[in-house]
């Protein structure tokens, strides 16, 4: 149990274009899902956390015009890339948890950016 | 503020021989603490998590963590470490009360045959 899935797995788009990444929550409802971003062989840095329902909470430093962060359900999040620039080429992993605590977060398996 | 530091970036051990990779943390209080595994191009996997109550904590494949509150420290173990080991492995921490999981740079554990 406790399954949470992103889609795509990895994506290549043009600079300036828009990409949309899926992180679902499969088997359970998600009160809370946590956007990070990994660069190559760097840690976790976490971009957001959303609420289904409300205005994600972004970290300082993250831009929320550029990373537009929509918890429509409990069991779907999605991370919205405008505008790509190369820099922004990373990997991508959310996390779901069933309470609002830290200790039942589960993890995707990761979308891979490339903006060429 | 809460901060993971994992002090050795890389490690190489042979197959068959024990390892310990070193997890230390910064926190007011005792928090929540994480041991996730990463293989390339991968997502992360839980390999154990400690609350509270015994500090000696046992994982899935075989790793454990003993958590010493004195020395700030949540090392992980294993006795025999397999070539599929091979992987990144990131020490994180969360506020019990709190939401958020803050992952230490990872260390990358190489092994060799």
């Amino acid at each position: 149990g406790a399954v949470v899935s992103q889609h795509p797995s990895w994506v290549i788009c043009k600079s300036g274009t828009s990409v949309k990444i899926e992180c679902r929550s499969l088997d359970f409802q998600a009160t809370t899902m946590f956007w990070y971003r990994q660069f190559p062989k760097q840690s976790l840095m976490l971009m957001a956390t959303s609420n289904e329902g409300s205005k994600a909470t972004y970290e300082q430093g993250v831009e929320k015009d550029k990373f537009l962060i929509n918890h429509a359900s409990l069991t779907l999040s999605t991370l919205t890339v405008t505008s790509a620039h190369p820099e922004d080429s990373s990997f991508y992993i959310c996390s779901a948890s069933l309470t609002s605590g830290a200790d039942t977060q589960y993890f995707g398996p990761g979308t891979r950016l490339t903006v060429l | 503020a809460q901060s993971v530091t994992q002090p050795d970036i890389h490690i190489t051990v042979s197959e068959g021989a024990s390892l310990e990779l070193r997890c230390n943390y910064s926190y007011g209080a005792t928090p929540y603490l994480f041991w996730y595994v990463q293989s390339p191009g991968q997502g992360l996997q839980l390999l154990l998590k400690y609350f509270s109550g015994d500090t000696l904590v046992q994982g899935i494949k075989g790793f454990e963590a003993e958590f010493k509150r004195s020395q700030s420290s949540f090392n992980l173990r294993k006795p025999s470490v397999h070539w599929s080991d091979a992987a990144e492995y990131f020490c994180a921490v969360g506020a019990p009360l709190g939401d958020k999981i803050i992952f230490g740079k990872g260390t990358r554990l190489h092994i060799l045959p």
